[in-house]
């Protein structure tokens, strides 16, 4: 089965600090991605990354950064936490499966407070 | 500019009841439309998908509709169940893309 895992499932970060949340993957996909999710938003597509040291940025990219150094690990950053980006963090990895298509596999989130 | 349009936000469903979402998309390049289910406190999982060339497609309890012309699709869950209480998330993409456009999310609350 696939794994996506991300590092850490509650956060607690103050205004202001930067705060990494970390993602990995054991099945060697190129594709990676961070959403963001809130309700009544749905999720909402923040980076994501074709390749090692590739990134695009989504619909909502500001406040954030990413990196991706190694292919099974991509890496988001927010730079200056502000309370607007508490929120749930998901992190997933695509592949498109032989004759059944494009698939997401997504982390179990992480749960994000700013204060 | 939101890809794909998804309602109801939030649904409510007696045991035994039909659950239905409607999702509706406007890029025809899209050729893969699945169907992510989400737990609380998880990720969300691909539940089921559909091509456009059937216009449904059923697996259990769970049904997708795919209307080509009119560019919509929906799930129904047959025989809902407490254990489906769920956020639903449509999808578009290529068969062979990279990418996925979601829609808002269902919040569905099957009671008992």
């Amino acid at each position: 089965d696939v794994k996506v895992t991300q590092s850490s499932r509650y956060l607690v970060k103050r205004t202001g600090e930067k705060v990494f949340l970390e993602c990995v993957q054991d099945m060697d996909h190129e594709n990676m991605f961070w959403y963001r999710q809130d309700p009544g938003l749905g999720l909402r597509l923040i980076y994501f990354s074709y390749d090692v040291k590739m990134k695009e940025k989504g619909d909502i990219p500001e406040g954030y950064s990413v990196s991706r150094e190694k292919k099974e690990r991509f890496s988001l950053i927010l730079e200056s936490a502000s309370t607007n980006q508490t929120s749930m963090y998901l992190c997933a990895s695509l592949t498109v499966r032989t004759g059944r298509g494009t698939e997401a596999f997504f982390g179990q989130g992480t749960r994000l407070t700013v204060v | 500019q939101q890809q794909v349009k998804q309602s109801p936000q939030s649904l409510i469903v007696q045991k035994g009841g039909i659950s239905i979402i409607n999702c509706a998309y406007e890029n025809t390049a899209f050729d893969y439309f699945p169907w992510y289910q989400q737990f609380p406190g998880k990720g969300p999982a691909l539940l089921i998908a559909i091509r456009p060339d059937v216009s449904e497609k059923k697996e259990g309890r769970f049904t997708i509709s795919f209307n080509k012309s009119a560019k919509q699709f929906s799930l129904h869950i047959m025989d809902s169940q407490p254990g489906d209480s769920a956020t639903y998330f449509c999808a578009a993409s290529r068969w062979t893309g990279n990418q996925f456009y979601f829609g808002t999310g269902t919040s569905l609350t099957v009671i008992p």
